[in-house]
């Protein structure tokens, strides 16, 4: 069945430095792929997508480009802040599947210090 | 703020009891999904409804079960609650139409602690 795999956390970083979170996938088809983040004590809000191979998502200074090749979607900023500091979720839902059910990866915890 | 709104936020139930949890979807959206976080994992997919027919289950036993309404709110329904049963309950929902077709816009969640 379809799965997603991310980078484990917690990922610690001090303001303005790079971040990079890891993410690959496996599925049956040509799924969308997705990045969701959950801020402290809150649902998930939708980062960015991708929808089909070379496409670039990006939102908020975060870009993930969906790479068919090696089956992978990863995050990327170039300066983080401090209200960065969230759990970030890597999803997919495959094109088959017309109504967009989402499957996640376990989610990687960003921590941003002054 | 997606519009998407779910009660209550806390919940506390003993094991065995049965528990009902509400979701009011986005304006425009006639789609709603269900979903499990267990603490520190993601998201698992419960159900789906679409026009107040189920459209789509993943792998919870039958005693997790919905309705929606003609207005497009849902209910998630679970019968004789076990310990595991504690995670947050994240509604979400979207619309097979449009621009931004099958995006699913997520509640803040209710939070379930069984005892």
């Amino acid at each position: 069945g379809d799965s997603v795999t991310q980078m484990e956390g917690p990922v610690t970083l001090s303001e303005e430095a790079c971040l990079t979170i890891n993410c690959t996938y496996t599925a049956t088809g040509y799924p969308s792929l997705f990045w969701y983040v959950q801020y402290p004590g809150e649902g998930l809000q939708l980062l960015l997508k991708a929808t089909k191979a070379d496409d670039k998502g990006s939102n908020k200074g975060f870009e993930a480009t969906y790479r068919k090749e090696t089956t992978s979607f990863h995050l990327e900023k170039g300066s983080v802040q401090v209200s960065d500091s969230a759990v970030y979720f890597c999803a997919l839902s495959e094109i088959a599947d017309s109504w967009g059910k989402l499957q996640f990866g376990a989610g990687t915890q960003v921590v941003v210090t002054p | 703020e997606t519009g998407v709104t779910q009660s209550p936020t806390h919940l506390i139930k003993t094991r065995g009891q049965q528990v009902t949890l509400r979701c009011s979807s986005q304006s425009g959206h006639n789609t709603v999904s269900w979903y499990q976080q267990a603490l520190g994992q993601g998201p698992q997919f419960i159900f789906q409804y679409y026009r107040e027919e189920e459209n789509g289950r993943g792998n919870f036993p039958p005693r997790f079960s919905g309705l929606q309404f003609p207005n497009y709110s849902s209910e998630l329904n679970v019968n004789a609650l076990e310990l595991d049963d504690s995670a947050l309950y994240l509604c979400a929902s979207s619309r097979p139409t449009g621009l931004a077709k099958n995006i699913q816009y997520f509640g803040a969640g209710t939070r379930l602690s069984v005892l």
